[in-house]
């Protein structure tokens, strides 16, 4: 089945500093990718759609300053989450769309500790 | 967008047979319906997608009916390891934009 990978799986930083979390897709090319944010016992929330060459789509709610966006391959998207806070502590997962098969598949999630 | 709905949570057996229904009363022409298998700690794992009448892998059964306002994803004979949380999602490509929204999802605990 189709695969995406996450990394790094666990991050640990201290409050202002910037973290990246690269999501691939490793067997498949990806348009779009989609990046949620899962707090304990919650389901996922959709934080940003990311579309290849252009720039990301944010849901209401979400700083786009805050949380930057890169899609700069058919296989990798990136989320930088800036100046992070400790109320930034999350688990972020990400997924991208198998076109073919008109499917999402998800990676295995990153979590984030912000002291 | 279908918003969909499931039971909160679900108990069953080892060995049993274990249905799970989602609602989805405004599901759009275009709209797949795909069921995830979420462990804690860990990303959803796909089981199994649809669009209309059956699906079946070696895992699951996705029972869809011709409104395709439900769907019913069945798992066979259960084990203790199928204990998680279980989401339906329905979404589409529209002119090459995706949408999908998640759910709450069942929490399917499977007792010894």
């Amino acid at each position: 089945g189709a695969v995406v990978s996450q990394h790094p799986s666990r991050v640990i930083c201290k409050s202002g500093t910037s973290v990246k979390i690269e999501c691939r897709s490793l067997d498949f090319q990806a348009t779009t990718m989609f990046w949620y944010r899962q707090f304990p016992k919650k389901s996922l929330m959709l934080m940003a759609t990311s579309n290849e060459g252009s720039k990301a789509t944010y849901e209401q709610g979400v700083e786009k300053d805050k949380f930057l966006i890169n899609h700069a391959s058919l296989t990798l998207s990136t989320l930088t989450v800036t100046s992070a806070h400790p109320e930034d502590s999350s688990f972020y997962i990400c997924s991208a769309v198998d076109r073919l098969q008109e499917t999402q598949y998800f990676g295995p999630g990153t979590r984030l500790l912000v002291l | 967008l279908a918003k969909t709905t499931q039971p909160i949570s679900m108990d069953s057996y080892e060995g049993q047979e274990v249905n799970i229904t989602c609602s989805h009363n405004n599901i759009a022409t275009n709209d797949y319906i795909t069921w995830y298998q979420q462990f804690p700690s860990q990303g959803p794992r796909f089981i199994i997608q649809g669009y209309k009448t059956k699906v079946t892998n070696e895992v699951a059964s996705l029972f869809i009916p011709a409104d395709r306002k439900s769907s019913t994803l069945s798992l066979p004979r259960v084990s203790l390891s199928d204990t998680a949380v279980y989401y339906c999602l329905v979404g589409r490509s529209t002119s090459g934009t995706y949408k999908y929204i998640f759910g709450t999802g069942t929490r399917l605990k499977v007792l010894a």
